[in-house]
Order: structure tokens, then C-alpha cells, then sequence
């Protein structure tokens, strides 16, 4: 696609239910970031895949929250057992390897609602 | 990780310039100046970026200091499209995260 699509755009669920938001990058970019935005906060980093390397777990702010990228592509980001401090915006970005030149291409992102 | 200082707002009239300034006082020599804006429930747009020289592109300039130690985002003619939270963030090759800190949220007035 012309840009990073992620879906769904709004996710509204309760208290313990798990979630799974989706991110599907530009075709040959092979990074792809999560981050995350509360309300009037700036972006906070959860994970990074590039290309068939391991990924870089480290902003991953507790084991109920995993991902994985398939076939180099598309990505998932699960959150097991949510709870009211994991509502956010949750976006989902794509570079080339050479990212310094060219930026990052940001989706809309999920707007994740936890009652 | 270098860290960036912007104000927290600026106001600038419909179709006159605006300087955004950003402060980087502990960049490094490897580090890319990137900034990025985020108009209301969109995410992040790349806008413009440099290393040392002063950049021009069709939306902004940039133009670095000569220590490298702040830079200016310089939008020509502000329009209503262009409010939105621009963000200044230093760039390493092979850093995996984006510190992206709460950005200028610029407001244009008709």
C-alpha cells in the first residue's frame, strides 16, 4: 500500500480481555517500530523489527504486552489481560534500513479503550 | 540517549513565517536532526531532517547551528493545515528507538 495501514483504527474493550492490533508496513521497508501515545504525552517506544533479526523488546513495559512481525511484513501487537493504564494511542511506524536518510512513516494508529 | 528541548506551545498568525526552535545541547556527532509533526488524531508526519547543513524541502527549512547544539524549523507561510505538535528528535544510525518528548504544539491564527 501507498502507506502503513493499521487496524483496527478504534478498539474498545473491557477489563482482562486480550487484544491484538494489527500493522501492516510499506511494502520493502523492512523496520517496522511500535510506540505508544497516552493522552496529551509524547510517543513512547515498545518494540523494533528489522529484517529477520531478533527483535528489540525493550520498551515493552510489562509480559502481558508481546508482538511479532510474519514474513517480514505484517505485524501484531497483543495485549494479554488489558487493563485501564494500557488505554492509548498505539502507532505503528515503517522505514528503510537506512532510516537516518529517509524517515519513518507513521500509520494512524489504534486507539485502544480500556473500560 | 540525546535529548531535544522544545517549547510547549507558539502562536503564529496565518500566512506569516514561523520559527520552531529545538535545542539539543548533548547531540553527538553521528546524530541526524529529524522533524516530525502530528496534526490531530493522525500519527507522526517526517517533515524534514539535516546533519550539519541547512535544508530546504517543500513544506519546511531547517536550518542547524553552527555547533549543531539547536535548530530552527522554519515553516514560510504558516496555514491552518500547519497546526498541528511538531517534534525535533535526534536520529542515530542503528538506534532502534525514537525519543520522541511532547514536541511545540503550534496554533495558527486566521
Amino acid at each position: 500500500g501507498a502507506g502503513v495501514s493499521q487496524s483496527p483504527s478504534n478498539k474498545v474493550t473491557e477489563k482482562g480481555k486480550d487484544v491484538e492490533l494489527r500493522c501492516d508496513p510499506i511494502s520493502g521497508h523492512t523496520a517496522l517500530y511500535w510506540y505508544r501515545q497516552s493522552l496529551g504525552q509524547g510517543l513512547e517506544f515498545l518494540i523494533y523489527f528489522q529484517g529477520n533479526s531478533a527483535p528489540d523488546k525493550s520498551g515493552l513495559p510489562s509480559d502481558r504486552f508481546s508482538a511479532e512481525r510474519t514474513g517480514g511484513s505484517v505485524s501484531t501487537l497483543t495485549i494479554q489481560r488489558t487493563q485501564q493504564e494500557d488505554s492509548a494511542v498505539y502507532l505503528c511506524a515503517s522505514s528503510l534500513v537506512d532510516r537516518v536518510s529517509y524517515g519513518y512513516t507513521f500509520g494512524s494508529g489504534t486507539r485502544l479503550t480500556v473500560v | 540517549d540525546a535529548k531535544t528541548t522544545q517549547p510547549n506551545s507558539m502562536e503564529s498568525n496565518e500566512e506569516e513565517p514561523v520559527h520552531l526552535p529545538c535545542n539539543h545541547s548533548t547531540i553527538s556527532g553521528t546524530d541526524y536532526i529529524h522533524w516530525y509533526r502530528q496534526l490531530p488524531s493522525q500519527g507522526p508526519e517526517y517533515v524534514i531532517h539535516g546533519l550539519t547543513s541547512n535544508v530546504n524541502n517543500r513544506m519546511a527549512s531547517l536550518a542547524i547551528a553552527e555547533d549543531r547544539k539547536s535548530s530552527t524549523l522554519i515553516l514560510h507561510r504558516a496555514t491552518l493545515r500547519d497546526a498541528a505538535v511538531y517534534y525535533c528528535i535526534l536520529i542515530q544510525t542503528g538506534a532502534n528507538n525514537l525519543f520522541f518528548g511532547t514536541g511545540t504544539r503550534l496554533t495558527v491564527i486566521p
